[in-house]
This record gives structure tokens, C-alpha cells and sequence, in this order.
């Protein structure tokens, strides 16, 4: 079955930097890629997504690319803003088909510091 | 459309006893699922419907779990016999068709003393 990992468990950014969180998925199937925010108390909420036609996707401050070759994608968050801290989870699955269930990573908890 | 509502937001029950939660799907969403969160940890699947069919149930989901939905509308998770290890956020999420966006829930965070 899938397995996601992701890295780092925990980044700390100064305000205006950019962070930028990896995941590596092991099922070749695997067509679509997701991100997700959550704050405390919250449920996931989707941010961003991608799908293994497309190599890169921008929207505003968020991109997100995929190497479907190293089987790995990344979010990147340019000009951090305080109200980007929260705990981030990268998602992977053959999307679509007859089984369409996520596979999360284990998340990544974003700091930034004013 | 006020995205995916559960109920109750949080439940703090005695071990032994059983639980009922109840998911609002986002109107029109075919698709509906279960997941469960443990702290520092990303949800996992437990089972999902295509409309009123149960599809799918992950491993996880022991015989103490059941999932029902009715009608293709809203849907209820069952715990019957809690144990502590049952304590963790149950999440729902709807999408419209398979291969679509997938909307969450605030969750129910369960508490089993």
C-alpha cells in the first residue's frame, strides 16, 4: 500500500522568509497530491493540489512541485506570514479509481516567528 | 453551503459505553468519508460511501465500529464498547465524485476515561 513521509516535523521561519516542506510517496499509482492546513481545533483544510500530469502549480504566496521520477513533491510558502502557522500534511493516492482513500504524511508544524 | 458539519464537537464518554456521531456532508457531495486523527499524527482512512454504499473499510475499523448513511444524505459513526485507545478526533470529509476535491470536517475530538 501507500506510504507518505514527510520532512521536517517542525520548522521555524522568521516572518517574510520562505519555508518549504518535502513528502516522498512509495505507490507508483499515485496520481494526486494535496495539501492541507490545519490550526488547532480544526479540521484539515485543502490549500493546494496537484496531479501527477502537471509538474508545478502556483497560487499566490503557495506552490506546490512534483518529481513523479523521485516519487516526491513539495509545498512552498514564500513572504511567511504569522497566520501561516499551523501543522501542514502532504497526501497522496491513486485518485480517481474505484479506491479513492488519501494517505496522509505525518505533518510538518510551521513557526513563524514576527 | 456551509462545507462538512459534525456533531458534536467534542464527547467525553466512560469506558464501556457507546458513541454516536453524526457528519453533514457538504450539499450535492456523492462521496463521503471517515478518518481518524491521533495527536502529532495525519488522519487515517477508515471507511468511506458512494452515496448510501459503504465502499470500503480500512483494518482499522474493528467490529465495534459501524458507519451508516442513510438516504446518501448525512452519515453516523458508531463506537459501541469504547476503549481508551478510541480517544482520538474523528473527521469527516465529502467530495463530489470520485477524483474530485476532498472538503473536512471540524472533527468530534472523543475523550474515553
Amino acid at each position: 500500500g501507500e506510504n507518505v513521509e514527510q520532512h521536517p516535523s517542525t520548522l521555524s521561519v522568521q516572518e517574510g522568509d520562505s519555508a518549504v516542506i518535502k513528502c516522498t510517496y512509495s505507490d507508483s499509482a499515485s496520481n494526486y497530491f494535496p495539501w492541507y492546513k490545519q490550526e488547532l481545533g480544526k479540521g484539515p483544510q485543502l490549500i493546494i493540489d496537484i496531479r501527477s500530469n502537471v509538474g508545478e502549480k502556483k497560487d499566490q504566496r503557495i506552490a506546490v512541485t512534483l518529481n513523479k521520477t523521485a516519487k516526491h513533491f513539495s509545498l512552498h510558502i514564500t513572504e511567511t506570514q504569522p497566520e501561516d502557522s499551523a501543522v501542514y500534511f502532504c497526501a497522496a493516492a491513486p485518485w480517481g479509481g474505484a479506491t479513492n482513500k488519501l494517505i496522509f504524511g505525518t505533518g510538518t508544524l510551521l513557526a513563524v516567528q514576527p | 453551503d456551509t462545507g462538512v458539519s459534525q456533531n458534536p464537537r467534542h464527547k467525553i464518554t466512560k469506558r464501556g459505553q457507546n458513541v454516536t456521531f453524526r457528519c453533514d456532508p457538504i450539499s450535492e457531495h456523492n462521496r463521503l468519508y471517515w478518518y481518524r486523527q491521533t495527536l502529532g499524527q495525519g488522519p487515517e482512512f477508515l471507511t468511506y460511501f458512494q452515496n448510501e454504499a459503504q465502499l470500503e473499510k480500512s483494518r482499522l475499523l474493528s467490529d465495534r465500529f459501524s458507519a451508516e448513511r442513510p438516504k446518501g444524505s448525512f452519515s453516523t459513526l458508531e463506537i459501541q464498547r469504547t476503549e481508551q485507545g478510541d480517544s482520538a478526533m474523528y473527521l469527516c470529509a465529502s467530495s463530489w465524485d470520485p477524483g474530485e476535491k476532498l472538503f473536512f470536517g471540524s472533527g468530534t475530538q472523543l475523550s474515553v476515561l
